[in-house]
């Protein structure tokens, strides 16, 4: 079964310290997995995606993750927070070519000043 | 600009009415979705289409519907078998099937 979970319901960091947004993942196939930004009553941004090319993944905002095959792990990082990153994140898994997609839970990164 | 539109962006529905909500883009896509997102929760696809006149149902269609007669347009219509339609609704669509998908701003949709 494919699947991905969200490690943190909810992330706390202070502006200019590094974030980290933990994500695994379930597939029996070499997987496409994403990253989506939310902000309050909006749609979601595609931040960066992995399509089996570079394991280290860049994406807008100054976001990059990396994909770990060996411990099926797509986790965010950012080097250091600023009060606009404060959002909802989702970790996404495209399930094959038809484009449906499995979310994650979500992880609400709060920015403290 | 091209984009996704959805509209309204605030509805409200009495208890046995359909209501229709409306996903328009212009980016010249194929393929379009419509999820359902409940607080504190991810994305659950309702309806996809892939193709003008073709769509499919998702993980929770039940109380729902749709139709594709235009590339441009794939409106969802809540119909009064949805139990519980309270919920933020959004609209995605992308070049192709395996393509990452762009998101309209959302409905949110409350029970009057």
């Amino acid at each position: 079964a494919q699947s991905v979970t969200q490690l943190d319901s909810h992330v706390s960091v202070s502006e200019g310290t590094p974030v980290l947004l933990r994500c695994n993942y379930s597939s029996s196939y070499s997987p496409s997995l994403f990253w989506y930004v939310q902000h309050p009553n909006k749609g979601l941004q595609l931040l960066l995606k992995y399509t089996s090319a570079a394991t280290l993944v860049k994406g807008i905002n100054g976001f990059e993750a990396e994909f770990k095959k060996s411990e099926t792990s797509f986790h965010l990082t950012k080097p250091s927070a600023h009060m606009s990153d404060a959002a909802e994140y989702f970790c996404v898994l495209e399930t094959g070519n038809t484009g449906k997609l499995i979310f994650g839970q979500g992880t609400t990164l709060q920015v403290k000043p | 600009d091209g984009g996704i539109t959805q509209s309204p962006k605030y509805l409200f529905r009495k208890e046995g009415q359909n209501v229709t909500l409306s996903c328009e883009q212009n980016l010249n896509h194929d393929a379009m979705y419509w999820y359902r997102q409940d607080p504190g929760q991810g994305l659950r696809l309702i309806y996809y289409s892939q193709i003008v006149n073709d769509f499919q149902k998702g993980d929770i269609a039940e109380g729902y519907s749709v139709s594709r007669e235009k590339k441009e347009s794939f409106p969802l219509t809540v119909t009064s078998a949805q139990k519980n339609p309270t919920a933020f609704y959004l609209c995605a669509s992308s070049l192709q099937g395996n393509q990452p998908q762009h998101f309209g701003d959302g409905t949110r949709l409350s029970i009057l």
